[in-house]
């Protein structure tokens, strides 16, 4: 069972760089096909996809946050990091990591099977 | 384009059968997947595919798209179904790009 777990500070001062890493256990970051996905929500709002690595290093990015995101993955740790820089108030959320199969099963079916419990980021001086 | 639209609240009665429906021009090159949010909680996996349900996930839930409009039905709503649901995508355009529907709160009564 593949599980997923945010680490990272809870409160990220404005203009700071935010950082997490998405510990995974149960399986290989490096297996074929996968993308390796950050997701965020803001208080109250819905679902807002970040951007995700896939197993072979290539990282895509929202072009709302695309200036300022990074995601990179350390196969010897067997995990992968999110970095968010200049951040303000409004990157206040929780964010997950979440795991898409990347079409494995069947063309054109993307999915985010596993996902991490989330952990809360505030951005606060 | 990756923009999906969803309404922003529907209600059912307990038993009953709903339909959340999520529209994009993305969904006529891409399956819609669903998600399952209850307050606090993570989201969970649904509906995959032309109609994929994940282990666990109950055979009240289905799916379908027709068009540009993807829908999850609910057969037969049970009280634990009240949460939001998310519908989710690849943007078309061949950029790996990846968005959210604005989510939709089932109030079951």
């Amino acid at each position: 069972q593949v599980q997923l777990q945010e680490s990272g500070p809870g409160l990220v001062k404005p203009s700071q760089t935010l950082s997490l890493t998405c510990t995974v256990s149960g399986g290989s970051i490096s297996s074929v096909g996968y993308y390796w996905t950050w997701i965020r929500q803001h208080p109250g709002k819905g679902l807002e996809w970040i951007g995700y690595i896939y197993y072979s290093g290539s990282t895509y990015y929202n072009p709302s946050l695309k200036s300022r995101v990074t995601i990179s993955v350390d196969t010897s740790k067997n995990h992968f990091s999110l970095k968010l820089s200049s951040v303000t108030a409004a990157d206040t959320a929780v964010y997950y990591c979440a795991r898409d199969p990347g079409g494995i099963a069947a063309p054109g079916e993307y999915y985010f099977d596993y996902w991490g419990p989330g952990t809360l980021v505030t951005v606060s001086s | 384009s990756s923009e999906l639209t969803q309404d922003p609240a529907v209600s059912v009665a307990l038993g009953q059968t709903v339909r959340i429906t999520c529209q994009g021009d993305s969904l006529r090159t891409y399956y819609a997947s669903w998600y399952q949010q209850k307050p606090g909680q993570a989201p969970v996996l649904v509906i995959y595919g032309k109609n994929n349900r994940p282990s666990g996930i109950p055979d009240r839930f289905s799916g379908s798209t027709s068009g540009n409009t993807a829908s999850l039905t609910i057969t037969g709503a049970q009280a634990e179904d009240e949460a939001d649901y998310y519908c989710n995508s690849r943007d078309s355009s061949g950029n790996h790009l990846s968005a959210f529907g604005g989510g939709t709160k089932l109030t079951v009564l």
